[in-house]
């Protein structure tokens, strides 16, 4: 049973590029949320998807948005690089609450 | 608000050694409490999920206990091995799809 999967593993933008991260999420998940980790520190929730729309939001800019498909699935989308969006970008899966998150491997993304 | 502690930030210990991570967090109000391991720059691994209902859980030398009265949490590690050296984090979670909040976590370094 695959977890959850995600891709780019890693990625080398400039500022002021735009980037789209992607997220597979486990079988049998119908929920994708995103977090942002910087060095050093323990992950900032971004946004949660649920039946394709966005449930709830974390406090990051508008630059910051996403999408989930009909498969679930979800991408990230950032516009506008900053060179301090550099971070590993955490994509969880879950089905309610009961059984817990599951993470992916995380996008390692490096903006210069 | 929830906020999430853990303390030690960083542990470093011989092998052998039984260790004890801990978690604080300040709205007693959660349906569950996660805790989750992490290798350096990768993603989140799940150790072990504890609902509110329950007091401890276990899987293999890995032992998470729950007070949520207190707003605690601890994980013990049994006899502890170099290949446990990582980033703890422990998560709470509450029933109303409320994204996970994360501290930043305890680095162990165990050594041989």
């Amino acid at each position: 049973d695959a977890g959850v999967t995600q891709s780019p593993t890693h990625l080398i933008k400039t500022r002021g590029q735009q980037v789209t991260l992607r997220c597979s999420p486990k079988s049998g998940h119908d929920t994708v949320s995103w977090y942002q980790q910087a060095l050093g520190q323990g992950p900032q929730f971004i946004f949660q998807y649920y039946e394709e729309e966005e449930r709830q939001r974390g406090n990051f800019p508008d630059r910051f948005s996403g999408h989930q498909f009909p498969n679930y699935s979800s991408e990230l989308n950032v516009n506008a690089l900053l060179l301090g969006d550099s971070a590993l970008y955490l994509c969880a899966s879950s089905s309610g609450q009961l059984y817990g998150y599951t993470f992916g491997s995380g996008t390692r993304l490096t903006v210069v | 608000k929830q906020e999430v502690t853990q303390i030690p930030a960083a542990l470093s210990v011989p092998e052998g050694e039984n260790l004890v991570l801990n978690c604080s967090f300040t709205d007693s109000a959660i349906y569950n409490l996660q805790w989750f391991r992490q290798d350096p720059g990768k993603g989140l691994t799940s150790l072990l999920l504890i609902q509110s209902s329950q007091r401890e859980q276990t899987s293999g030398r890995l032992n998470a206990s729950l007070d949520k009265s207190s707003g605690r949490s601890t994980l013990y590690i049994a006899a502890s091995q170099p290949g446990d050296s990582a980033t703890y984090l422990c998560a709470p979670g509450d029933s109303g799809n409320t994204p996970l909040v994360f501290g930043k976590g305890t680095r162990l370094s165990v050594i041989a």
